[in-house]
């Protein structure tokens, strides 16, 4: 059964650092997001990407943030410069239609 | 704003029972709803969806049940196992195409006693 697939699985970085985040979509899905879950909270949706553009963003995602789909399977979440409380998992979501989103196994990030 | 939660933080279950969790949303504009289990160290595992067109939905050992009127979401499993164990989130979407994004529940988290 085909499956989002993210990497790394846990980041370590210090804070002000340039992270990335890498997930591979479900290879026939055309809708891709990012998720984050602070440690005992519920997800929140950051972005979703369509047709190689942002469609919707939240207030999350500032100008720290930015997504990419370098080529035809990664699409990456940048974070700038990171900050203690970026730390979190970030999951990556896609979906064929605007349904049903199916989500990676996430990347710990811990920003010391 | 509007939000979605669930009534419950913990559910504590013996095998073999069955577990019912619960959901309350707001957003009387959201059309479809989608539950979805989280093990530990894990991503958000889709179990069963329903659009609100619907107020019933049957999976695999899973029932869906949606009451529009109180806005209100429920996920029935039946004869749990202690591979059910984990935390669950219901989770909207708002209808009309103005937006994909899913907001989340607080989660529910279910424990099976052996």
């Amino acid at each position: 059964e085909p499956e989002v697939t993210q990497t790394p699985s846990h980041q370590v970085t210090q804070m002000g650092q340039e992270v990335i985040l890498r997930c591979v979509p479900i290879s026939n899905h055309l809708y891709f997001y990012w998720y984050r879950q602070i440690l005992g909270q519920k997800v929140e949706f950051l972005v979703s990407f369509y047709n190689n553009e942002i469609s919707e963003k939240s207030e999350i995602f500032d100008d720290q943030f930015s997504v990419e789909r370098p080529d035809g399977s990664n699409f990456t979440l940048k974070i700038r410069s990171t900050k203690l409380e970026d730390s979190a998992m970030y999951f990556c979501a896609s979906t064929a239609s605007t349904d049903t989103q199916y989500f990676g196994p996430g990347t710990r990030l811990t920003v010391l | 704003g509007e939000s979605v939660g669930l009534h419950l933080p913990t559910l504590s279950v013996q095998e073999g029972d069955n577990s019912i969790i619960n959901c309350a949303y707001s957003n009387s504009a959201s059309d479809y709803f989608i539950w979805y289990k989280q093990e530990s160290g894990k991503g958000p595992q889709f179990i069963i969806d329903i659009r609100s067109n619907m107020d019933k939905r049957q999976g695999q050992r899973v029932t869906v049940l949606l009451n529009k009127t109180v806005k209100h979401l429920s996920l029935q499993i039946a004869a749990t196992q202690p591979g059910d164990s984990a935390v669950y989130f219901c989770a909207e979407k708002e209808g009309g195409g103005a937006t994909n994004k899913l907001i989340f529940g607080t989660g529910t988290l279910l424990a099976v006693q052996p």
